[in-house]
C-alpha cells in the first residue's frame, strides 16, 4: 500500500534561515507524482511544488525546491530564506497514475512550520 | 472564478442530526473527492467519484454517504452525526487522464462541529 510519512510534527526556524521539511514515501508503482501543499491558518490548500518520479532534476519554484532522492524514497521540501509568511502547515502528498486508482492523492500527516522574527 | 465551491463553510450539528455538504465544480472535471482533515492525521479520503453516477469508498467511509447525480456536483451526507465526525472537510477535483503533475483543485473547506 502507498504511504507518505512526515516525521516532524512541528518546527521552529529563525526568519531568513533555510529550512528542510522531511518526507518519505512508499509505493511499488514506478510512475508517481509527488506534491507539497501549504495550508496557512486561513485553511486553504495551496500547491507549492511538484516532482515526477521520472524527472531527472530536482524541482524548483522560487524559494521552494524539492530534494528528490528516489533510491531513498525521499522528497524533502527546502525553503530558502524563510519569511514570516511561511508559517503554516505543510503537507507532502503522492499521486498514483491510472484509472483504477482514480488518480487518488494520499497525504502525509503534515509539519507545522513556525518562523520566528 | 472557476474552481471548487463548498457549502456551507461552517456548521454546528447536534449528535444524531443529519446534513449534506455540497461540492460544486465548474471545470468539467471527471474525478471528485471528499477528504476529512483532523489534527495530526493529515487529509484522509472518505469517498470519491470517477464520473457521474459512480462513487467509491476511500480510506474512512463509515458514517458517510455520497452521491454524484450531476457531473459538477458531489454531495457528502451524514445520516446521523457523531462527535467523531467533527472535522474540516475538503472537496477536490481533477481531470480524468490528466498527467501526474496535474494536481487537485481544492475547495475552501467546511468546518463541522458535532456536539
Amino acid at each position: 500500500a502507498q504511504k507518505i510519512t512526515q516525521t516532524q510534527p512541528g518546527m521552529f526556524v529563525q526568519e531568513k534561515e533555510a529550512v528542510t521539511l522531511d518526507c518519505t514515501y512508499d509505493t511499488s508503482d514506478p510512475s508517481y507524482g509527488l506534491f507539497w501543499y501549504k495550508q496557512p491558518s486561513s485553511g486553504e490548500m495551496i500547491f507549492l511544488i511538484y516532482q515526477g518520479s521520472y524527472d531527472q532534476q530536482n524541482a524548483t519554484e522560487g524559494r521552494y525546491s524539492l530534494n528528490f532522492q528516489k533510491a531513498r524514497k525521499s522528497a524533502n521540501l527546502v525553503i530558502s530564506a524563510s519569511q514570516l509568511g511561511d508559517s503554516a502547515m505543510y503537507f507532502c502528498a503522492m499521486r498514483d497514475p491510472g484509472y483504477s486508482s482514480a488518480s487518488k492523492i494520499i497525504f502525509g500527516s503534515g509539519t507545522r512550520l513556525s518562523i520566528r522574527p | 472564478n472557476a474552481g471548487v465551491t463548498q457549502t456551507p463553510k461552517f456548521r454546528v450539528l447536534k449528535t444524531g442530526q443529519s446534513m449534506t455538504l455540497l461540492c460544486a465544480q465548474d471545470m468539467n472535471h471527471e474525478y471528485m473527492y471528499w477528504y476529512r482533515q483532523d489534527p495530526g492525521m493529515g487529509l484522509r479520503l472518505i469517498h470519491y467519484s470517477v464520473g457521474e453516477g459512480t462513487t467509491a469508498k476511500g480510506e474512512v467511509p463509515d458514517g458517510y454517504n455520497v452521491s454524484r447525480l450531476k457531473k459538477q456536483n458531489f454531495l457528502l451526507g451524514l445520516e446521523s452525526a457523531a462527535p467523531s465526525q467533527t472535522s474540516v472537510y475538503f472537496c477536490a477535483s481533477t481531470r480524468e487522464g490528466s498527467p501526474l503533475n496535474y494536481g487537485y483543485t481544492f475547495g475552501s473547506g467546511t468546518r463541522l462541529t458535532v456536539v
